[in-house]
């Protein structure tokens, strides 16, 4: 069936410190990609998708390109604050089921 | 806020008892989904409905079960509690096409069984 795979965390990165969580996937068909955060205490909350090949998806700093030919949509951000601890889910939606199926996470904490 | 509205925030019971948690969903969003949310299997998907009508089924237990009603909200009903249905109970819900759109998650449900 389909899946997705990330990173295993923790992930501990200094302020102003690159950030790569990667995040590969098995579908069939063409299935839409997102990226979704988890603050402490809070809801999941879209943080930015894409629904085609070679889209990019972009959202306060964060990116990450739906790569088909790698099954890849790893997320990238070129400069993480202290506010951009959280879990990081990847996902994806597919045309043969009818939900979103997430990876396991990735906790992120971002130090002084 | 996310449009999403979950209630009970947190729930404590004990363990054989029955509790219902419910969510209304963001306005104009037409389906609604359930995910189980635990430390050691990650986000499980439990089961969604659509406009009213059961829409696809995951990994729910049988003393789960759900419904959504004419005003759209919907409950999940947890029956027979176990220690290990302590978990973090999320609604989601989305406009038809969650393939470009997504899911707008509520805040949860804490549920701990003792």
């Amino acid at each position: 069936g389909d899946s997705v795979t990330q990173m295993e965390g923790p992930v501990t990165l200094s302020e102003e410190a690159f950030l790569t969580i990667n995040c590969t996937y098995t579908a069939t068909g063409y299935p839409s990609l997102f990226w979704y955060v988890q603050y402490p205490g809070e809801g999941l909350q879209l943080l930015l998708k894409a629904t085609k090949a070679d889209d990019k998806g972009s959202n306060k700093g964060f990116e990450a390109t739906y790569r088909k030919e790698t099954t890849s949509f790893h997320l990238e951000k070129g400069s993480v604050q202290v506010s951009d601890s959280a879990v990081y889910f990847c996902a994806l939606s597919s045309p043969s089921q009818g939900n979103l199926i997430f990876g396991k996470g990735t906790k992120l904490s971002v130090k002084p | 806020d996310s449009g999403v509205t979950q209630t009970p925030k947190h729930l404590i019971t004990a363990t054989g008892q029955r509790v219902t948690l419910r969510c209304s969903p963001r306005s104009g969003d037409l389906s609604v989904y359930w995910y189980q949310q635990s430390l050691d299997q990650g986000l499980q998907f439990l089961i969604q409905y659509y406009n009213g009508e059961e829409r696809a089924k995951g990994n729910i237990l049988e003393r789960f079960s759900a419904q959504q009603f004419p005003d759209l909200h919907s409950e999940l009903n947890l029956s027979s509690l176990e220690l290990g249905d302590s978990a973090l109970y999320f609604c989601a819900s989305s406009r038809v096409s969650d393939r470009v759109y997504g899911y707008t998650f509520g805040s949860g449900t804490r549920l701990t069984v003792v």
